[in-house]
C-alpha cells in the first residue's frame, strides 16, 4: 500500500532556531495536513492545504508556523523560531476526495533544547 | 464537532474478541462514524468507517446501532500487535480533517 513519508524521524534543534518538518504525501493525494502530538497528549490539527492554500488552520498554528508545497511531491511544515513547547511529535497526513480517510505519516520528533 | 465519548482503557486476553464501544449522542444525519488507532511510536492508522449500515474490513468490524448514538468497534481476534489507542471520530470524510479524541488505550493480555 502507498504510504506518506516524513523525514527527519527525529530533530534536535535549539530554541530559536528555524526547523523545517518534510513530507512526501502519497502521490495522487490532493489533500494535506500537519497533526501534532505533544507526549502523553492526544493527537491535535495543526493546518490542512489544498490547491496550494491553506483551507484550515487551528489555534495551535500561529504565525510562527508556515507549510508549502514547494515541489509537486513535498509538503513542509517550517516552524520560525522554535520554542520549549513545540517539543512534539509531528505528524502529517494526506488523502483525496476518493478516498474517505486520511493516511498517516510514521511521524518526526522533534525536540527543542 | 459532534463529541464522542469511549471508556480510557480496556484490556483483553490474547486471541479473545474485543469490543470497543463509543456513545455519539449528538450524532447529525450526514456525520460518518471513524475509527482509528495508533500502535505506539507510530502515526494514527485508519481502522473503519461506516454511516448507518454495519461495516466489516481485513481489521475490524463496525457495529452501529439503529438510531446511530452509539457504535462499536469489533476485533474479532485479539492479537498482540493490536495494542494501540483507538480512536472513535465523527466527521464527514474525505478529505475533512479528523480531530482526535482522548481514545481507548487496549491492552492485550498474552
Amino acid at each position: 500500500e502507498p504510504e506518506v513519508t516524513q523525514t527527519p524521524s527525529h530533530q534536535v534543534t535549539q530554541m530559536g532556531q528555524e526547523v523545517i518538518l518534510r513530507c512526501v504525501p502519497i502521490s495522487n493525494h490532493l489533500y494535506f495536513y500537519w497533526y501534532r502530538q505533544i507526549l502523553g497528549q492526544k493527537v491535535e490539527f495543526l493546518v490542512s492545504f489544498y490547491n496550494n492554500e491553506i483551507s484550515e488552520k487551528s489555534e495551535i498554528f500561529d504565525d510562527q508556523f508556515s507549510v508549502e508545497r514547494p515541489d509537486g511531491s513535498n509538503f513542509t511544515l517550517k516552524i520560525r523560531s522554535t520554542k520549549l513547547e513545540d517539543s512534539a511529535m509531528y505528524f502529517c497526513a494526506s488523502t483525496d476526495t476518493t478516498n474517505e480517510k486520511l493516511f498517516f505519516g510514521s511521524g518526526t520528533q522533534l525536540s527543542v533544547l | 464537532d459532534a463529541k464522542t465519548t469511549q471508556p480510557n482503557s480496556m484490556e483483553s486476553n490474547e486471541e479473545e474478541p474485543v469490543h470497543l464501544p463509543c456513545n455519539h449522542s449528538t450524532i447529525s444525519g450526514t456525520d460518518y462514524i471513524h475509527w482509528y488507532r495508533q500502535l505506539p511510536s507510530q502515526g494514527p492508522e485508519y481502522v473503519i468507517h461506516g454511516l448507518t449500515s454495519n461495516v466489516n474490513n481485513r481489521m475490524a468490524s463496525l457495529a452501529i446501532a439503529e438510531d446511530r448514538k452509539s457504535s462499536t468497534l469489533i476485533l474479532h481476534r485479539a492479537t498482540l500487535r493490536d495494542a494501540a489507542v483507538y480512536y472513535c471520530i465523527l466527521g464527514s470524510g474525505g478529505y475533512q480533517k479528523v480531530t482526535f479524541g482522548i481514545g481507548t488505550k487496549l491492552q492485550v493480555i498474552p
